[in-house]
């Protein structure tokens, strides 16, 4: 099983629909990232949360919401999906060394199309 | 928040060929990191490196943190070293990653 699981993998969804992705990890680390990837333009960071209580904005939150369930779980929701959010979006997770994030996984990434 | 700029932007090689990809930082960084996304999405953590040098195999990389660059060595190039490669970094001032444009490596056999 992957260290990082990432559900759906692939996903259409209409303009102005709720839509959740959700990441579950089995590293046992601390931080958890939401990321998007544009071609051309690496990725860009949305969300994080260093535990479970935490949470935090990243580079371009405006449009999304993140919630942080349990150490092991952290999903993304676009509450009014608009097309130019279609994406590649990754999760990420790392855990706290003496010199900041360490050991960073991504999941496989979810490729969401906005119609 | 920082930037992270890297260069080239495209790389084609034959293989066997070596090459260097550079990542240039416009702040102090805590934490530096090199990444391969292979031609199918996935990302793969390739070194973790806030200063000094590090060697995997044919892979290298070199931090310079006090001149804020970092410089990834990839020798004997091999076909699946295609991907993308991102450099990320995080400040002193932040708590996230943040990544570079990338740098995308095509070799050819």
């Amino acid at each position: 099983d992957a260290d990082v699981t990432q559900t759906p993998r692939n996903r259409i969804t209409k303009t102005g629909k709720r839509i959740m992705l959700e990441c579950s990890q089995t590293k046992g680390h601390d931080r958890m990232y939401w990321y998007r990837q544009d071609p051309g333009l690496g990725l860009r960071l949305i969300y994080y949360s260093f535990d479970v209580k935490d949470i935090n904005k990243g580079e371009i939150s405006d449009g999304y919401s993140v919630s942080r369930q349990a150490q092991a779980k952290f999903s993304l929701s676009l509450e009014s999906a608009i097309p130019n959010q279609t994406a590649l979006y990754f999760c990420a997770t790392s855990e706290t060394g003496p010199m900041g994030s360490m050991g960073y996984t991504f999941g496989s990434g979810t490729r969401l199309t906005v119609v | 928040g920082i930037q992270v700029e890297q260069s080239p932007p495209d790389l084609i090689l034959q293989e066997g060929a070596n090459s260097t990809l550079r990542c240039n930082f416009s702040d102090s960084v805590n934490n530096l990191q090199w990444f391969h996304q292979n031609p199918w999405g996935q990302l793969i953590n390739l070194f973790y490196i806030p200063s000094g040098t590090k060697q995997n195999g044919r892979l290298s990389a070199t931090t310079v943190a006090t001149e804020r660059y970092s410089l990834l060595y990839i020798s004997s190039s091999q076909t699946t070293d295609s991907g993308v490669y991102f450099c990320a970094v995080e400040g002193y001032n932040n708590n996230d990653m943040r990544f570079g444009a990338g740098t995308r490596l095509t070799v050819k056999p």
